[in-house]
């Protein structure tokens, strides 16, 4: 049962530098996520699709781009990192965003900016 | 505009004992629902509990239940019979109805089982 698989497990980037952490979800939902979580801020919504072929921002959307390419996946882009980005960053999904259907999470991706 | 608030940074309990993690929220949205997460030293979030606004009872999962007091807007968790397998961060979340896409969490409670 892979559930959400999130690539790469690990990253350090020099500010400036671009990447794109992947995100696979094979439970056939509908909305997909993308948080990050820092030191005594718990997670914070930066963008979210309900659907395929939608995409919405959410509390912290700057310097962040999202692509959803299908149902199963949803890309999430910095241009060009900077160390305010260090974070450990987790890609959900969930069932239609219905009031009751549990987020499921990957395993994070812990992206350190230098 | 929704808020969790978990005032409890940390707790650290005896082995065996019940615990109570705090969780208050706030929103005018009148449908609303309430999750409880855990997260482990090894970093994945794992759903433990639900509660919807409209249910008349208190959810329970296992050692997990949730004390649900929506006229003091409250959600805590309380786990029975503490194992060492619960240290861990605990997150409290909320979903208003209107705003169905965003699930907006808590800042956590570091919680450490004692042996």
């Amino acid at each position: 049962n892979a559930g959400v698989t999130q690539t790469p497990k690990f990253q350090v980037l020099k500010t400036g530098q671009s990447m794109t952490l992947q995100c696979a979800q094979d439970m056939n939902h509908n909305s997909m996520y993308w948080y990050r979580q820092d030191p005594g801020m718990g997670l914070r919504l930066i963008y979210y699709s309900a659907s395929e072929g939608t995409t919405d921002k959410g509390e912290v959307p700057n310097g962040y781009n999202v692509s959803r390419l299908n149902k199963r996946e949803f890309s999430l882009r910095l241009e060009s990192a900077a160390p305010s980005q260090t974070s450990v960053y987790f890609c959900a999904s969930s069932e239609a965003g219905l009031g009751d259907s549990p987020l499921h999470f990957g395993n994070g991706t812990r992206l350190t900016v230098t | 505009a929704q808020k969790i608030t978990q005032t409890q940074p940390g707790m650290f309990v005896q082995e065996k004992e019940a615990v109570t993690l705090d969780c208050t929220y706030d929103t005018s949205d009148p449908s609303y629902g309430l999750f409880w997460y855990k997260q482990p030293s090894s970093g994945e979030m794992i759903f433990l509990i639900y509660q919807g606004s409209y249910d008349q009872q208190n959810a329970t999962e296992g050692r997990y239940s949730l004390n649900f007091q929506k006229a003091r807007k409250s959600a805590n968790l309380v786990i029975s019979a503490s194992q060492l397998g619960d240290s861990a961060m605990y997150f409290c979340a909320m979903r208003e109805t209107r705003r169905a896409q965003k699930l907006v969490f808590g800042q956590g409670t570091r919680l450490t089982i004692n042996p």
